[in-house]
């Protein structure tokens, strides 16, 4: 099993560039999440799903907007990229909420410039 | 709200050292609590877990025994390997609506040196 993938690996954007960060997991975990992660910090949620159509605003949300259509797949969509989105995201999921395990992706290291 | 405080780092230990990274959380009644390990370049994964007071997790040479007397979650091993070269993350579920994410804390960095 693949587990959780993420792509790309690394981008750069410019200030005001538009993208998407894939997410796909082949677990058929019907819970699935976005965070961040910053220098020297935990990890924040952005984004969250509880299944495929359904999804949820975060710790952190603002700037960026996902979607749910299958339960395999959960892209994060940056719009109007600011400096402030520079980090590193990790997509996760889970088969149950709150006490399960979460399998995390690779991650992305984003930087906006 | 939740929160959770973990050991600042970074930790430096020779090999076959003994580890402890402390952490002490604030929540509402008595959650799971998890520690996570992230390798370099790679994402989070789950190193070890309890689910209830007095509970010890164990995994790879860790332990952490859940304190619900002094709400916290140590970890530790006896004696470290280069291998274990990682940033620890201490973590337990939000207890507000939906419980859905994890509260982790800052993580703490630790370097093996042969």
């Amino acid at each position: 099993n693949a587990g959780v993938t993420q792509t790309p690996k690394f981008r750069i954007l410019k200030i005001g560039q538009s993208m998407t960060l894939q997410c796909t997991q082949d677990m058929n975990h019907n819970y699935m999440y976005w965070y961040r992660q910053d220098p020297g910090m935990g990890l924040k949620l952005i984004y969250y799903s509880v299944g495929a159509g359904i999804t949820d605003k975060g710790e952190v949300p603002n700037g960026y907007n996902v979607s749910r259509s299958t339960t395999e797949d959960f892209p994060l969509r940056l719009e109007l990229a600011a400096p402030s989105q520079t980090s590193v995201y990790f997509c996760a999921s889970s088969r149950l909420r709150g006490v399960d395990e979460q399998f995390f992706g690779p991650g992305t290291r984003l930087t906006v410039l | 709200g939740d929160s959770v405080t973990q050991m600042e780092g970074p930790v430096t230990l020779s090999e076959e050292a003994c580890l402890t990274i402390n952490c002490t959380y604030t929540a509402t009644g008595y959650p799971s609590l998890f520690w996570y390990v992230q390798y370099p370049g790679e994402g989070l994964q789950l190193l070890l877990k309890a689910t209830k007071a007095d509970d010890k997790g164990s995994n790879k040479g860790f332990e952490a025994t859940y304190r619900k007397e002094t709400t916290s979650f140590h970890l530790e091993k006896g004696s470290v390997q280069v291998s274990d070269s990682a940033v620890y993350f201490c973590a337990l579920p939000y207890s507000g609506a939906g419980s859905y994410q994890l509260t982790f804390g800052k993580g703490t960095k630790l370097s093996v040196i042969p």
